[in-house]
């Protein structure tokens, strides 16, 4: 693979379910991000991990959790999904904190019914 | 607060010129990225400005001004593949990306 893939592309889920989305990429990044993306805002920072083993809270944290075990893999996790939760979802990664442009995965389209 | 704003939409013909502005408000400043976002795509990294002035690449400049919170992004001759949705983005002290809601852009023929 090359660059950051994402799963699953899209995904209908009931109301209280839990849900993990994927994030995998190959280039070795330190720094990963996960935003969603609502029609008529802007991107919106979820979580975030400076490098593997950390991870850091975004504008909208509440009722996701995230986890960085290795460089390679950020996944999210919706404990209990709400319809409010219902967005697309991306996946980005820099190779440092400083100022670099920011790499985006294929994202994940999530409707919670 | 932090704030990002920019037009909704925006509309120009196949050809023409257009610029797209964005006006920032953030806690600290570390320069300020040009996304384009195809519809059901991700965003592509377009330009980054962190100096006052332009950055010419190709048919598409960006220029920043620090002391007025402001850019702007010009296309030029324009091409119906560039009908998408540009987002202004502007890093904080943290070193996070600030948003805004993106202006989508209509080419006609």
């Amino acid at each position: 693979i090359a660059g950051i893939t994402q799963a699953p592309t899209s995904q209908i889920l009931a109301a209280g379910r839990r849900m993990t989305l994927r994030c995998t990429q190959d280039m070795r990044h330190n720094a990963m991000y996960w935003y969603r993306q609502d029609l008529g805002l802007g991107l919106r920072l979820i979580h975030y991990s400076n490098t593997a083993g950390t991870t850091g809270k975004g504008e909208v944290p509440d009722g996701y959790s995230v986890s960085r075990a290795n460089t390679d893999d950020f996944p999210l996790t919706l404990a209990s999904a709400v319809p409010s939760q219902t967005s697309v979802y991306f996946c980005a990664s820099t190779p440092g904190q400083g100022a670099s442009e920011q790499f985006f995965g294929p994202g994940t389209r999530l409707t919670v019914l | 607060g932090q704030n990002i704003d920019q037009p909704t939409e925006m509309t120009a013909t196949e050809g023409a010129i257009v610029q797209i502005n964005c006006t920032y408000q953030t806690s600290g400043f570390n320069g300020l990225f040009w996304y384009q976002q195809h519809a059901g795509e991700a965003p592509t990294f377009l330009s980054y400005n962190v100096l006052d002035g332009l950055e010419e690449k190709g048919r598409f400049s960006s220029f920043l001004s620090r002391s007025k919170g402001y850019s702007y992004l010009l296309l030029k001759e324009l091409q119906m593949k560039d009908s998408a949705s540009y987002l202004c983005a502007a890093m904080d002290s943290n070193y996070q990306l600030i948003w805004g809601a993106g202006t989508k852009l209509i080419i006609k023929p």
